[in-house]
């Protein structure tokens, strides 16, 4: 199975920050790679898809990028909406597998 | 919009079994492969199962292989995941998701059914 290590596994941040959090598989998976946004008690969110692409409807200050091992989620200018939990998660293969989350906090 | 509607959910012993469903509507359902997805109280993101849009293949995690069973109904427009001899380790908030054009990506979820296996 393909192991997804996410990190910082929290980060504590302002509105307005530059926030960037890393995933790496542990084989080489392309660009099967999706970033999802998850809020305490709802289901998760789609923000990225193919390591760059952006979901439809998904604001612009998100962004990814990466390939094969190493992949990173960039929020441009963080938003009080944005303080959730962000999972990647493996495409390539079965099973399917998600990394363990960064939880980003308000500073 | 794409709506997902799980049910089923509920407090099961261990070693019972249990039924969820997911209600899909507002797409064209047998067009899409579906997806379970679970996340244990205070924990990630788990995948439990895919079934493609025919239903012809089928994909279980280790964790769950030989206990559940996906499948789905088109006429209904319902998923299923029958779930038999049930742990405590399977207590989890159930989402269903759709994966999207491009199979892999899930990019609509259903609400999540809450499964509690506890004596």
């Amino acid at each position: 199975d393909i192991q997804m290590t996410q990190s910082p596994s929290s980060v504590s941040a302002s509105v307005g920050d530059r926030v960037t959090m890393t995933c790496r598989a542990s084989q080489g998976i392309s660009s099967w790679l999706a970033w999802y946004q998850q809020k305490p008690g709802k289901a998760p969110k789609l923000l990225i898809y193919a390591a760059s692409s952006l979901q439809s409807g998904v604001p612009s200050r998100f962004s990814g990028s990466g390939s094969g091992t190493h992949f990173t989620l960039t929020i441009s200018s963080l938003q009080p909406e944005d303080f959730a939990t962000y999972y990647c998660q493996q495409a390539n293969t079965f099973p399917r597998t998600f990394g363990q989350g960064t939880k980003v906090e308000i500073k | 919009e794409v709506q997902l509607l799980e049910s089923g959910g509920g407090l099961v012993q261990p070693g019972g079994s249990l039924r969820l469903s997911c209600a899909a509507s507002r797409f064209t359902f047998s067009n899409y492969a579906m997806t379970w997805v679970r996340q244990a109280p205070g924990k990630g993101l788990e995948w439990v199962s895919s079934i493609s849009h025919s239903g012809g293949r089928i994909y279980y995690a280790d964790s769950v292989k030989g206990r559940f069973t996906i499948s789905r109904d088109t006429s209904k427009n319902t998923l299923y995941l029958q779930m038999h001899s049930l742990r405590a380790e399977d207590t989890a908030v159930y989402y269903c998701a759709r994966d999207s054009d491009i199979d892999g990506y899930f990019d609509y979820w259903g609400q999540g059914t809450l499964v509690t296996v506890s004596s």
